[in-house]
């Protein structure tokens, strides 16, 4: 069993909708981070959070520490949107770094 | 500004050798971290230095190592290589210590493929 859990692994949208990208995890942690990762590997942060709700943009994260689970939100989406979404967690002991395996968004024109 | 370098892009190897890859962190930047993706799959963490000093280790057998230098660049060391170690080996770079707190800037990866 993975210790960070993605859904769904694979999603399409219209231009313009709204998407919503969850992540649970099994382990006590420090912080979750989530994570852009387009086509070739290049990777970029796009937040940290430990608790409540964060925005950039049209991008919003919010984590819930007692449900173990946080949600990625994105905004009137955009093609360019179109990337993998990689939620991470540092786990509160053992000093360990665990990702889930991504979802992977494609936006429609 | 540069960002994070890695070196090389690409990489092919054969089973049993050894390889090491390289990475130079954005400026200013103390802690370097690696991680291992394979085809299809989210990351994997290797390894975290700060300061020249092991921080943290994924599970990951003996065969992997690392190293920070004085000027923080780093390079990790895969030794008798497996064709299992055939992935995408990122590098990112980040202000501080604790990795659960601050961002970390990630570089374009290193493929390695082993055949």
């Amino acid at each position: 069993k993975n210790e960070v859990e993605q859904s769904p692994q694979n999603l399409t949208a219209q231009e313009g909708e709204f998407i919503t990208i969850n992540c649970s995890y099994s382990v006590g942690i420090s912080a979750l981070h989530w994570l852009q990762q387009h086509p070739g590997g290049g990777i970029v942060s796009l937040f940290m959070l430990s608790s409540g709700k964060k925005k950039h943009g049209r991008l919003i994260a919010t984590i819930n520490i007692q449900e173990k689970h946080s949600s990625l939100h994105i905004t009137a989406s955009h093609p360019r949107d179109s990337a993998v979404y990689i939620c991470a967690v540092w786990t509160n002991t053992g000093n360990q770094f665990y990702f889930g395996t991504g979802t992977s968004l494609t936006v429609i024109p | 500004d540069a960002g994070v370098t890695q070196s090389p892009t690409h990489l092919i190897k054969t089973r049993g050798q050894q390889v090491t890859l390289r990475c130079s962190p954005i400026s200013g930047h103390k802690s370097v971290s690696w991680y291992q993706q394979v085809l299809g799959q989210g990351p994997q963490f290797i390894f975290q230095y700060y300061e020249k000093e092991e921080r943290g280790r994924g599970n990951f057998p003996d065969r992997f190592s690392a190293r920070q230098f004085p000027n923080y660049s780093s390079e990790l060391n895969v030794n008798a290589l497996l064709l299992g170690d055939s992935a995408l080996y990122l590098c990112a770079s980040s202000l501080a210590s604790r990795l659960w707190n601050t961002e970390a800037f990630f570089g374009q990866g290193t493929r390695l493929t082993v055949v």
